[in-house]
């Protein structure tokens, strides 16, 4: 089946030790998106690609980077995690028109220590 | 700032009962409205979806209804089961966004048996 992929499920970091979350799509969508979820809150946007083109949100931390190396892998770079950052980090697809919703993956839980 | 808004917050209802979340959303134009529905640890599966030229779409027991002219969805669980037991994101897209989706706060319902 088509799908969004997210590894790990679980990571735990520590405080300021970089970590890499990993998304991958077999649905050849063009746009890849970010989204951090804290408990009991909406998915924020921290940014999305458009094929190669990378968008920012403007209230995204410099902490976060993200990288689309190709059309079906995604990642999210936390350069120094605090304990803020601490949240379900949603990786999401969609297709070039958006004619359709979004396509998540299961989420990665991340906790810094 | 929030352009849907979302209520109730949570909502308790009895097996077999209807479940009934409300979204508005402001003055940006939107033209797609799905709903999404989260369980615990995973992420959000898209449910239903709408757009502005219906005024209402049932998929089995999940019926949208769409007031265009009053800014406003919802959402209608018909005989409501306790694995209805969720969160649910209203969504709405901007016209001018092919994407981004704007998310509603959410709404977490329990069904008890």
């Amino acid at each position: 089946d088509a799908m969004v992929i997210q590894n790990p499920r679980y990571q735990v970091t520590q405080f300021g030790k970089p970590v890499t979350l990993s998304c991958s799509q077999t649905l050849n969508h063009n746009v890849m998106y970010w989204y951090q979820q804290k408990s009991s809150q909406a998915p924020k946007l921290l940014f999305h690609y458009y094929d190669k083109d990378f968008n920012n949100e403007a209230d995204t931390p410099d902490n976060f980077q993200s990288r689309r190396p190709n059309t079906s892998f995604c990642f999210l770079d936390i350069r120094s995690p605090g304990l803020g950052d601490a949240a379900m980090y949603l990786c999401a697809t969609s297709s070039p028109l958006g004619t359709s919703g979004y396509t998540f993956g299961s989420g990665t839980r991340l906790t810094v220590v | 700032q929030q352009q849907v808004k979302q209520s109730p917050q949570s909502l308790i209802v009895q097996k077999g009962g209807i479940s009934i979340i409300n979204c508005a959303y402001e003055n940006t134009a939107f033209d797609y409205f799905p709903w999404y529905q989260q369980f615990p640890g995973k992420g959000p599966a898209l449910l239903i979806a709408i757009r502005p030229d219906v005024s209402e779409k049932k998929e089995g027991r999940f019926t949208i209804s769409f007031n265009k002219s009053a800014k406003q969805f919802s959402l209608h669980i018909m005989d409501s089961q306790p694995g209805d037991s969720a969160t649910y994101f209203c969504a709405a897209r901007p016209t001018d966004s092919w994407g981004k989706l704007q998310f509603g706060a959410g709404t977490q319902v329990v069904v008890t048996p």
